[in-house]
């Protein structure tokens, strides 16, 4: 048990489909964020929020639309995705943006879009 | 920008001992963390590093040369279970952003 908690932990949606990815975490902490990790890529960073604030859009494309309506929860709405956007995607959060800032990570969604 | 690059894959026996390096290039260092991230879990925290040295936590080292921009995580002691992924990642002082590399598969065999 990590204290970030993702579901779905796998999904399979079409071109066409509208869902969306959602994740909670139970550490008190004011930082949340999303990545994607591709296989024999780095994690990338898409999003993040800082008290229910978006601090960073990494250049994502708009069929990602973040939403945190308090700090203990993000989600990820996605619609007409593509093939290549299959892959883990992962939810963090951390205490805040400073320092030595530990983020804590969720086990991820395994999405796959056909 | 940061670029952050680490060897793909080791293979090691238990009970040995693996070095993992990681080196980086960034334009303001601000932090260098290690995560293990075992198949289909979360990647977990392992140590940070933001001064010269050596920290030790048990079976994993971890050392910094902020100088040479190049880390390495120290496993001793190679159980089973060690078999994962081992992140690097470098925070920047600019942002606060962390750059992960894309991972050194260790595996441990008997």
């Amino acid at each position: 048990e990590t204290g970030v908690t993702q579901t779905p932990r796998h999904l399979v949606m079409g071109m066409t489909n509208k869902k969306s990815l959602k994740c909670e975490q139970h550490l008190g902490h004011n930082a949340m964020y999303w990545y994607k990790q591709s296989a024999k890529k780095p994690l990338e960073l898409m999003f993040v929020y800082n008290f229910k604030e978006q601090t960073e859009n990494n250049s994502v494309p708009s069929r990602f639309s973040p939403e945190c309506p308090n700090s203990s929860h993000l989600f990820l709405h996605l619609h007409t995705l593509q093939p290549e956007d299959s892959a883990l995607y992962l939810c963090a959060s951390s205490q805040d943006l400073v320092a030595k800032n530990i983020q804590y990570f969720g086990a991820g969604t395994r999405l796959s879009v056909l | 920008g940061q670029n952050i690059d680490q060897p793909t894959e080791m293979t090691a026996t238990e009970g040995a001992i693996v070095q993992i390096n990681c080196t980086y290039q960034t334009s303001g260092f601000n932090g260098l963390f290690w995560y293990q991230q075992h198949a289909g879990e979360a990647p977990t925290f392992l140590s940070y590093n933001v001064l010269d040295g050596l920290e030790e936590k048990g079976r994993f080292s971890s050392f910094l040369s902020r100088s040479k921009g190049y880390s390495y995580l120290l496993l001793k002691e190679l159980q089973m279970k060690d078999s994962a992924s081992y992140l690097c990642a470098v925070r920047d002082v600019g942002n606060n952003r962390l750059a992960f590399g894309k991972g050194n598969q260790v595996v441990v065999i008997p």
